[in-house]
């Protein structure tokens, strides 16, 4: 079943503007992770967050997390053509050696230049 | 960091035939593998897990098997493909500790005719 609901399902911006993205997420979680997937590509990871963390940063990234809410949300700064990708969150459960991660459906981010 | 191999990239299919992708993972030992289906648009769905050589889990019912015959390999198959198997199919490799991230294949775009 899929755990991470991201929203927007689709987002579209000029460059040099900010892009936010949510995802909510139903169980408990040892951390949560953003992952980036190019057109027909792999994913990328981009950046995780321990369950006992509330924001992060990395470069023109920034996540927050809300364990009370069940939620978190990435924000790119001054966005770029190349930022032009489907963003997903993912989560795995506390207490597994599966380390099973499950993703939510994405947000697609256009970037017009 | 981890340096996932997934072939072939594309492959189209006759309904009925068999299946064979193949995933290598270089730069770790003993990780956690997974085989993960995405539908156009859509999050990824964890079909198969592995936590050790000869040990598969099955997430979801289907026409589909998976095996990992040595450490670092995991294989998807199926004896007979359907139409309803067509999709965008990922390879993951996690080491154990929940507290890394996951490195994907880039992926086979399989369409069954």
């Amino acid at each position: 079943s899929q755990q991470g609901e991201e929203d927007p399902q689709a987002l579209s911006i000029q460059e040099g503007e900010n892009a936010t993205m949510n995802c909510s997420y139903k169980t408990s979680i040892n951390n949560l992770q953003w992952y980036r997937q190019n057109s027909g590509r792999g994913l990328v990871h981009l950046i995780l967050i321990r369950s006992n963390e509330r924001e992060k940063h990395s470069g023109r990234l920034r996540v927050t997390l809300d364990t009370s809410k069940k939620s978190s949300s990435l924000l790119i700064t001054a966005s770029r053509a190349a930022d032009t990708a489907s963003y997903f969150c993912a989560t795995d459960t506390p207490r597994s050696n599966t380390g099973k991660l499950i993703f939510g459906q994405g947000t697609t981010l256009q970037v017009k230049p | 960091s981890q340096t996932i191999h997934q072939w072939p990239a594309t492959l189209v299919q006759p309904v009925g035939s068999p299946l064979s992708l193949e995933c290598t993972v270089e730069g770790t030992s003993n990780p956690n593998l997974y085989w993960y289906r995405q539908a156009a648009g859509r999050g990824l769905q964890l079909l198969f897990y592995s936590v050790g050589i000869g040990q598969i889990s099955s997430e979801v019912p289907q026409n589909l098997s998976a095996s990992r015959p040595q450490d670092r390999q995991f294989i998807l198959s199926s004896k007979k493909l359907l139409l309803s198997d067509s999709g965008f199919y990922l390879c993951a490799s996690r080491r154990e500790s929940a507290t890394y991230e996951a490195f994907f294949g880039q992926g086979t775009r399989l369409t069954v005719v």
